[in-house]
Order: C-alpha cells, then sequence, then structure tokens
C-alpha cells in the first residue's frame, strides 16, 4: 500500500541557516508531491507542490526537488527566518493523497 | 472567499457514545477529505468523497463513516467511540477532478474522549 517515511521529526537550525526535509514514497504511480506547514492551532497550508514530470521547483526561499527512480522528495529552505518554525508535512498522491509524520522545525534568533 | 469551515470546533464525548462532525467546503470545491492527526502519527487518511460518492478510503475500523450531500458539505460520524480515537479531525476540500490539485484545510474540530 501507499506510505510516506519522513525524516527528520525535529530539526533546529539558527535563522538564516537552510533547512532540508527528506521524504520517501513507496507507491511508483504517486504523481503529485506537496508540501504543508502547519502553524499552532491552524490547518495545515500548501507552500509548495511538485508533479512527476518536473524534478525542481523553486518559490523564493523554499525549494522542492523530486527524484522518481530513487523515490524521494525533499524540501529545501533557505535563509531560514523565526516565523518558519511550524510543522511541515510531506504528502504523496497515488490513489488518495496520504502525508508523512511531520516535521517540527524550530528556527532560533 | 470563505475558507473551509468545520463544526463544531471542540467536542467532548465518553467512551461509547457517537459522534457527527460536519466540515462545509470552499464554494465551488467539490472534494472533500478527513484526516485524523494525533502527536507522533501525523496527519492519517480517512476518507475522500466526490460529487457525493466515496472515491477513497484509509485503514481505519468501520466505525468511522462519512457521506457527502448535493451541496458538497460532508460529515463524518464517528460510533462507539474509544479513548484512542481523541485527536484532532481536519477535512480539506479541493476541486476535485481526474488529477490532484491543492488541498485547502479547515481549522479542525477536536475531539476529546473521556
Amino acid at each position: 500500500g501507499e506510505n510516506v517515511e519522513q525524516h527528520p521529526s525535529t530539526l533546529s537550525v539558527q535563522e538564516g541557516d537552510s533547512a532540508v526535509i527528506k521524504c520517501t514514497y513507496s507507491d511508483s504511480a504517486s504523481n503529485y508531491f506537496p508540501w504543508y506547514k502547519q502553524e499552532l492551532g491552524k490547518g495545515p497550508q500548501l507552500i509548495i507542490d511538485i508533479r512527476s514530470n518536473v524534478g525542481e521547483k523553486k518559490d523564493q526561499r523554499i525549494a522542492v526537488t523530486l527524484n522518481k527512480t530513487a523515490k524521494h522528495f525533499s524540501l529545501h529552505i533557505t535563509e531560514t527566518q523565526p516565523e518558519d518554525s511550524a510543522v511541515y508535512f510531506c504528502g504523496e498522491a497515488g490513489t488518495a493523497l496520504i502525508f508523512g509524520k511531520g516535521t517540527t522545525l524550530s528556527v532560533s534568533s | 472567499k470563505a475558507g473551509v469551515t468545520q463544526t463544531p470546533r471542540y467536542l467532548i464525548k465518553t467512551r461509547g457514545q457517537q459522534v457527527t462532525l460536519s466540515c462545509s467546503p470552499i464554494s465551488g470545491h467539490r472534494s472533500v477529505s478527513w484526516y485524523q492527526q494525533t502527536p507522533g502519527q501525523g496527519l492519517q487518511f480517512l476518507f475522500e468523497y466526490f460529487s457525493e460518492t466515496q472515491r477513497n478510503k484509509g485503514n481505519f475500523p468501520g466505525r468511522f463513516s462519512g457521506r457527502q450531500f448535493s451541496n458538497s458539505r460532508s460529515e463524518m460520524n464517528v460510533s462507539t467511540l474509544e479513548l484512542g480515537d481523541s485527536a484532532l479531525y481536519l477535512c480539506a476540500s479541493s476541486l476535485g477532478g481526474a488529477t490532484y490539485n491543492e488541498q485547502f484545510f479547515g481549522p479542525g474540530t477536536r475531539l476529546t474522549v473521556l
């Protein structure tokens, strides 16, 4: 069945550093990979997504890379700021959209 | 445009009771998905409805059920509540269709089972 593993579960960085979160998936038919950010007391919100026909996508300080052969994709946040502190979820869509267990990112100033 | 709304926001029930949660999607969205969020388990997929039909279902027992109405509003029901059902229940809506696109999440319903 579908399964997505996300690492690390917690990540602490200094303001200005980069943060990388990685996910691996098992369903070779998956073709849509979103990343969501969840702030305290709120529902998750999409920050970036990528489809299987693209290897990389950037939006200002965030980027996502996809390696379909290895079945893994990563979120890269550069020049981190305290407001980037949140829980991040990777998602994988094959027959259904499922999510990893989340990464709690803490950015200290 | 109004976002996804969920009612109630908080709920306290006792073991053995049943509960119904409601979700109103963004206007024009035809797909509604439900997720259970617990510490350490992330977002676990319950089911997805599209045009009043269940399109996908996660690995949850039959005590968890749902439905979607003609106006795309959705409800989920949990019968014979267990302590382990305590969680944040999130619904998300999207346009639907053949390919996946952005899902918009509501604020969730916090269910506590005593």
